[in-house]
């Protein structure tokens, strides 16, 4: 059974920093892309960062919206998908989904989502 | 970046009803389209890939529909398990985006 399970939200004023985790069981990370979706309250969604093997590579891809401030990285040891975000900002507030390409074009896993706050 | 656009972004509908939601791209994304459902405070749910491939276990009262630009959502017959809001999202270039979203609520 695959399981995506996201953690490491919280509240941070502008300008902080915070790591989110996703820890992903069930199926071979190296597989699938992943992705990181979020959504602002009572908004939509928005694809922020991505990351596929390539070869013997990581490649990552991220949304202008938070590039330069943000990397997304997996630690094949502890099956984490990272997502490191920088110099928050208050339009950052949002629910983080991680989710799984499952191939065939198409997101068919989601985690449960981790809420970040970034507020005075 | 690929922008897409559904309409309507509200509507109201009776249990039973037949309800269509069009999805439109600002390029061709040939045929790479999703369809996800989300009810509120849940995960989203996947419905269809590859604009008309229905995923497994979802009832065959949904279907999609279209190519390049335009894009549809079929319910044939709605039922009270279906209001909620559902989103498309191209796959076809990075960065993959969403359209706004169609809320579908009780008429």
């Amino acid at each position: 059974e695959v399981y995506l399970v996201e953690s490491g939200g919280g509240l941070v004023q502008p300008g902080g920093s915070l790591r989110l985790s996703c820890a992903v069981s069930g199926f071979t990370f190296s597989d699938h892309y992943m992705d990181w979706v979020r959504q602002a309250p009572g908004k939509g969604l928005e694809c922020v960062a991505r990351i596929g093997v390539r070869g013997n590579s990581f490649i990552p891809e991220y949304a202008a919206s938070v590039n330069g401030r943000t990397t997304i990285s997996f630690d094949g040891s502890k099956n984490l998908l990272y997502l490191q975000m920088n110099r928050l900002k208050t339009d950052d507030t949002a629910v983080y989904f991680c989710t799984r390409d499952g191939g065939k074009y198409r997101f068919d896993y989601w985690g449960q989502g981790t809420l970040v706050a970034v507020s005075s | 970046d690929t922008q897409l656009t559904q309409s309507p972004s509200f509507l109201s509908a009776s249990v039973g009803d037949r309800v269509t939601i069009t999805c439109r791209a600002s390029q061709d994304i040939r045929g790479h389209l999703v369809w996800y459902q989300q009810k509120l405070g849940k995960v989203p749910k996947l419905l269809i890939y590859g604009a008309s491939t229905l995923q497994t276990g979802v009832p065959s009262r949904f279907s999609g529909s279209g190519s390049g630009t335009e894009f549809t959502l079929t319910i044939t017959s709605l039922q009270p398990e279906d209001f909620a809001t559902y989103y498309c999202q191209q796959f076809n270039s990075y960065p993959l985006t969403f359209g706004g979203g169609t809320k579908v609520e009780i008429k």
